[in-house]
């Protein structure tokens, strides 16, 4: 399976700030996605990062707040806009090689106070 | 709504034993289901990927679908005090999108 990493493991900032969350990948993959985990809860799909075209967003997800690119088939970014409290997650990118899995990074832990 | 349901535990078996995790979902139209395990403070790791009805074994692990029930398993034989994580059932509805289970804690205790 593909080796991920996601930049930063972890940060703390202040409501009303930004955060981009990179995710690298090894090899080129079709499909990116990017999921949130709330303390306690089980993972939601944000939404499915598409190379070269916007991204498609879930019930709930709107581009405003979790703005993402794609540039390429190894990379994306996930920006959590004008944070709060409530976006307190661990945020997770995941991949799959059109083997119909998909295999999550390592994950980013976000606080915001 | 696409749902799929786990107890969420904790299920504590003893060292050695046999732990047996369910999970069912609403889509009849599913095709792959999953079984990741995350231990705290950890992302999802794969175990078991099922696509047929009966079972799959992967060396201590197996995992059972029976689609006309819409229920999926994961057994874990032998079970060890490092198998102590949450163990989440995943199912693929369409465009390669997954949805989760809310999770089982597993505590196997020594």
């Amino acid at each position: 399976s593909a080796v991920i990493s996601q930049k930063p493991s972890r940060d703390i900032c202040q409501r009303g700030t930004s955060l981009t969350i990179q995710c690298q990948v090894d090899s080129q993959v079709t499909m990116m996605f990017w999921y949130r985990q709330q303390p306690g809860q089980s993972l939601t799909l944000i939404a499915t990062a598409n190379q070269g075209s916007e991204a498609t967003y879930e019930s709930g997800f709107v581009i405003d707040k979790f703005p993402i690119s794609r540039p390429n088939l190894t990379f994306s970014t996930l920006t959590v806009s004008n944070m709060s409290p409530e976006d307190s997650s661990i945020y997770l990118c995941s991949v799959d090689q059109r083997t119909d899995t998909q295999y999550f990074g390592p994950g980013t832990r976000l606080t915001v106070l | 709504q696409k749902e799929v349901e786990q107890n969420s535990g904790p299920l504590s078996v003893p060292e050695g034993a046999i732990a047996s995790l369910n999970c069912t979902y609403s889509d009849r139209g599913s095709q792959s289901f999953f079984w990741y395990r995350q231990y705290s403070g950890k992302s999802p790791e794969l175990i078991m990927s099922i696509y047929s009805n009966g079972d799959k074994e992967d060396g201590r692990f197996t995992a059972q679908l029976n689609k006309a029930s819409q229920y999926v398993s994961l057994l874990i034989r032998d079970s060890q005090p490092s198998d102590s994580a949450t163990y989440l059932c995943a199912v693929n509805n369409a465009g390669n999108m997954l949805t989760f289970g809310g999770g089982t804690r597993l505590m196997v205790k020594p």
